[in-house]
């Protein structure tokens, strides 16, 4: 099972509160887990990303925790802005056939009001 | 600047009509990828390209064709497009082992 299933499908936060979206995952062959970031007319870019060997990465204001028993990830924003309005989406990856194979979830868009 | 530029950004075109989507990456990566986006269904995956000559289905590739002739390009080609393909797409190279895609901008195609 390749799918990786992601929530909530949108999301409103006070400026200065913490944003929480979750994923969950199937398959344990995954072993690199990407978050990308979404702004509106842009493509995804790279925001974070963690391995299952480690539960918790954090980048600045975003941090990744990972739960390698539930199969399951989740990205925290915290002090949230109005520039981390975005759309936001999860993904899992592993090697296949030689390629890296990349599923993305669904996204979540965030909104950040002042 | 290190990129990935798709071509053109948007597309209005009938039913039937064969086009193509261009895609050009200049930071010499192997993996290249196409995606298209929609509404609640996130990213899904059309073809992908290992390196040139060297392509294989993704997750959705029914009604599209690609093609990796050199290593930085790598057209989408929709032979006799239908309204149901109308989507969002996206472009995107990734460097052998470093595991993290770059994305272009995006074609916003509409097939009437």
């Amino acid at each position: 099972q390749q799918q990786v299933k992601q929530s909530p499908q949108s999301l409103i936060v006070q400026k200065g509160g913490i944003s929480i979206i979750n994923c969950a995952y199937e398959n344990t062959a995954f072993d690199y887990f990407p978050w990308y970031q979404q702004f509106p007319g842009k493509g995804p870019a790279l925001l974070i990303a963690i391995r299952p060997d480690v539960s918790e990465k954090k980048e600045g204001r975003f941090t990744i925790s990972f739960n390698k028993s539930a199969k399951q990830f989740s990205l925290h924003i915290m002090d949230s802005q109005p520039g981390d309005s975005a759309t936001y989406f999860c993904a899992a990856s592993m090697v296949s056939g030689g390629y890296q194979k990349v599923t993305f979830g669904t996204g979540t868009k965030l909104q950040v009001i002042p | 600047e290190a990129q990935v530029t798709q071509n053109p950004r948007y597309l209005i075109t009938v039913t039937g009509k064969k086009l193509t989507v261009t895609c050009s990456q200049n930071m010499n990566h192997e993996y290249m990828s196409w995606y298209r986006q929609d509404p609640g269904l996130g990213l899904r995956q059309i073809y992908y390209s290992m390196n040139v000559e060297v392509t294989d289905k993704g997750d959705v590739p029914e009604g599209y064709k690609v093609s990796r002739k050199e290593k930085r390009n790598f057209p989408l080609i929709l032979e006799s497009p239908s309204p149901n393909q109308t989507s969002l797409y996206f472009c995107a190279s990734m460097i052998s082992g470093v595991y993290g895609y770059t994305f272009g901008s995006g074609t916003r195609l509409t097939v009437v």
